[in-house]
């Protein structure tokens, strides 16, 4: 079935040093997303996008953090700098825009990120 | 790697009436399951978490879990057309590792 690719599955960074979550949602969605899951706690919402804008953001989506998705490649979350508190799990998702956005929603598999 | 299948792709019941989803997973030594419903283009609402093989109850929604036959599922009494959304089966070892389901599109017709 339709797959979310995320990349890396891991990424260990030091604190203040950007970085990059990637990734490659199914062909031909339209809507994407991001969310993030502190270790043991419920999965948030930061912020979705469509046709190369940002739709709704949460207040988790801070001024550190920016997405794009340049040219249909994969879709990015950025945060620069990083802190402590972003050590959390991210996920990707991704939907087609019929109907979004109560559409399926598809998963990636996520991307532990570990601020130092 | 894990598979989650959750079936139906969609669903409409009558106002009223059981709603039942379904989640099948592959791995058996999974051992933490939630359903999420999702409303609007952001928020993700836990319903129920289940932890150990039987019933879980919460409000009119209740999971049932039988890890033996790697099959979870979510029962929704006397729904209402509010509780029209996408719901998401999120099946893992502890709270690593999540995988999600891609969802059941329910709609609740008055």
């Amino acid at each position: 079935g339709p797959k979310v690719l995320q990349i890396p599955s891991h990424q260990i960074i030091d604190m203040g040093q950007m970085v990059t979550l990637n990734c490659d949602p199914v062909s031909n969605h339209l809507y994407f997303y991001w969310y993030k899951q502190i270790l043991g706690q419920q999965m948030e919402f930061l912020v979705n996008f469509y046709n190369g804008k940002v739709m709704e953001k949460s207040k988790l989506f801070k001024d550190q953090f920016s997405v794009e998705r340049p040219d249909g490649s994969y879709f990015t979350l950025k945060i620069q700098p990083t802190a402590l508190e972003d050590s959390a799990v991210y996920f990707c998702a991704s939907s087609s825009g019929q109907g979004a956005p109560n559409e399926r929603l598809f998963f990636g598999h996520g991307t532990k990120l570990s601020v130092l | 790697q894990q598979k989650v299948q959750q079936s139906p792709e969609s669903l409409t019941v009558s106002e009223g009436a059981m709603a039942s989803l379904n989640c099948t997973f592959s791995d058996g030594t999974s051992n933490n399951f939630r359903w999420y419903r999702q409303h609007s283009a952001k928020g993700l609402e836990v319903l129920v978490s289940i932890f150990s093989d039987g019933e879980k109850e919460e409000g009119r929604f209740t999971a049932h879990l039988n890890r033996a036959n790697l099959h979870v599922s979510l029962h929704i009494r006397e729904p209402q057309p509010s509780d029209s959304a996408v719901y998401l089966c999120a099946v893992s070892y502890g709270n690593e590792k999540i995988t999600f389901g891609a969802g059941t599109k329910l709609t609740i017709k008055p």
